[in-house]
């Protein structure tokens, strides 16, 4: 286990609506990182927080965005849901104390938009 | 862009036997690389690193390998056990920006 946990496990949403899905991240972690996981293929970059703000995004229209918290737990938000963002919505944290700083993975939260 | 691909999507191996896993990338500028290891219902699991001013890290079990002159990387698992069975990826990691662009994957299977 890597300490960080997501919720929920499982949603189930109708396209059009808006998600937010929740990520704690290890015990002295600063950066939580969002990523995309289509079934059978690679994360996909969606974002990265560090310190509250957004630092670094991927190719993710505006309709996803976040937010992290004092505590450093974040909050994925995505708007007008469409049928294609079905997947699996992994979180990851780090330290930026060390310049390669190792990415701890949450199990994911699997979104099935019907 | 920046692309990080494996060469095959499916391995089979019998226990005890040793796996390689290969992975090429396209962007000259990547300066560190990463293996990760996902079983099925979990995220992925860091597995080993290495930066590209080394040819070859070693872990426990685990090798990875960089050729930065055809710009691949291997993943080399010695005795390779039914545990190992999952999916591997390697990544590519943006160390400003905390951005790891990750392959399709590998499913390793093990047989006993």
């Amino acid at each position: 286990e890597t300490g960080v946990t997501q919720s929920p496990t499982h949603l189930i949403k109708t396209r059009g609506q808006q998600v937010t899905l929740r990520c704690s991240s290890q015990s002295g972690h600063n950066t939580v990182s969002w990523y995309q996981q289509a079934l059978g293929q690679g994360p996909q970059f969606i974002f990265q927080y560090y310190r509250e703000e957004e630092n670094g995004r991927g190719n993710f229209p505006p309709r996803f965005s976040g937010l992290q918290f004092p505590n450093y737990s974040s909050e994925l938000n995505v708007n007008a849901l469409e049928l294609d963002d079905s997947a699996l919505y992994l979180c990851a944290s780090s330290s930026r104390l060390r310049e390669e700083d190792t990415q701890y993975f949450g199990p994911g939260t699997r979104l099935t938009v019907l | 862009g920046e692309s990080v691909g494996l060469h095959l999507p499916t391995l089979s191996v019998q226990e005890g036997d040793n796996s390689i896993i290969n992975c090429a990338y396209s962007n000259s500028a990547s300066d560190y690389f990463i293996w990760y290891k996902q079983e099925s219902g979990k995220g992925p699991q860091f597995i080993i690193d290495i930066r590209s001013n080394m040819d070859k890290r070693q872990g426990q079990r685990v090798t990875v390998l960089l050729n930065k002159t055809v710009k691949h990387l291997s993943l080399q698992i010695a005795a390779t056990q039914p545990g190992d069975s999952a999916v591997y990826f390697c990544a590519e990691k943006d160390t400003n920006a905390g951005k790891s662009t990750f392959g399709d994957g590998t499913t390793l299977t093990v047989k006993p």
